[in-house]
């Protein structure tokens, strides 16, 4: 099983930051990789896949990146509306698999 | 628009049956890939299963594996989790999910509870 660690498990920032959230996958997942979004007591959002492809809709400030086992994504200058949970998902391979999560508050 | 609307949760005890439906609308069912994602309360997200455009093939992690079936009705744009042997482990809201490479719509979920 493909294993998909995320880092860090939780996030406090200030308004009109960036910050960037990391995934690594256990083995190569040749870019098949997507990030959600969850706001609390909502069904996750499609932010990115392909590891650096938006989602129709989704503000540009959101970008994905990465390659092999290693991605990231980067929101650009922070709104109020982010404060969320994210979620990284492999699907390169099955089973699928999820990170663990990382909660983004606004400092 | 499109639309996920699952029903058929509920509370139930260990062991017993419970049937999920997941009615899709706002696009074409029969083309895509549907899914089952779980996500225990207060947990992360774990996929359940997948069931391919007519329904000839279908996965499933370990954890669910022989007690859990996924099937779909084309006709009714409907795809359906048949839950049997239920554990308190198996406790979570119950999403269903259309295929994008990546999961690009999802339902607003169903909670299924697993108790005595």
């Amino acid at each position: 099983d493909i294993q998909m660690t995320q880092s860090p498990a939780s996030l406090s920032a200030s308004l009109g930051e960036t910050v960037t959230i990391e995934c690594r996958a256990s083995e190569d997942i040749y870019n098949g990789l997507a990030w959600y979004q969850q706001k609390p007591g909502k069904s996750p959002q499609l932010l990115i896949y392909n590891a650096n492809s938006l989602h129709t809709g989704v503000p540009s400030r959101f970008s994905g990146s990465g390659s092999g086992t290693q991605y990231s994504l980067k929101i650009n200058s922070l709104q109020s509306e982010d404060v969320a949970s994210y979620f990284c998902q492999q699907y390169y391979n099955y089973p699928l698999t999820f990170g663990s999560g990382t909660k983004l508050e606004i400092k | 628009e499109v639309q996920l609307v699952e029903t058929g949760g509920g509370l139930v005890q260990p062991g017993r049956s419970l049937k999920l439906s997941c009615v899709a609308s706002g696009f074409t069912f029969s083309s895509y890939w549907m899914y089952w994602i779980r996500q225990a309360p207060g947990k992360g997200l774990e996929w359940v299963s997948s069931i391919n455009t007519d329904g000839g093939s279908t996965y499933y992690p370990d954890s669910v594996k022989g007690r859990f079936t996924i099937s779909r009705d084309n006709a009714e744009n409907t795809v359906y989790l048949q839950m049997n042997s239920l554990r308190s482990e198996d406790t979570a809201t119950y999403y269903c999910a259309k295929d994008a490479g990546g999961f690009d719509y999802w339902g607003q979920g169903v909670m299924v509870t697993v108790s005595s």
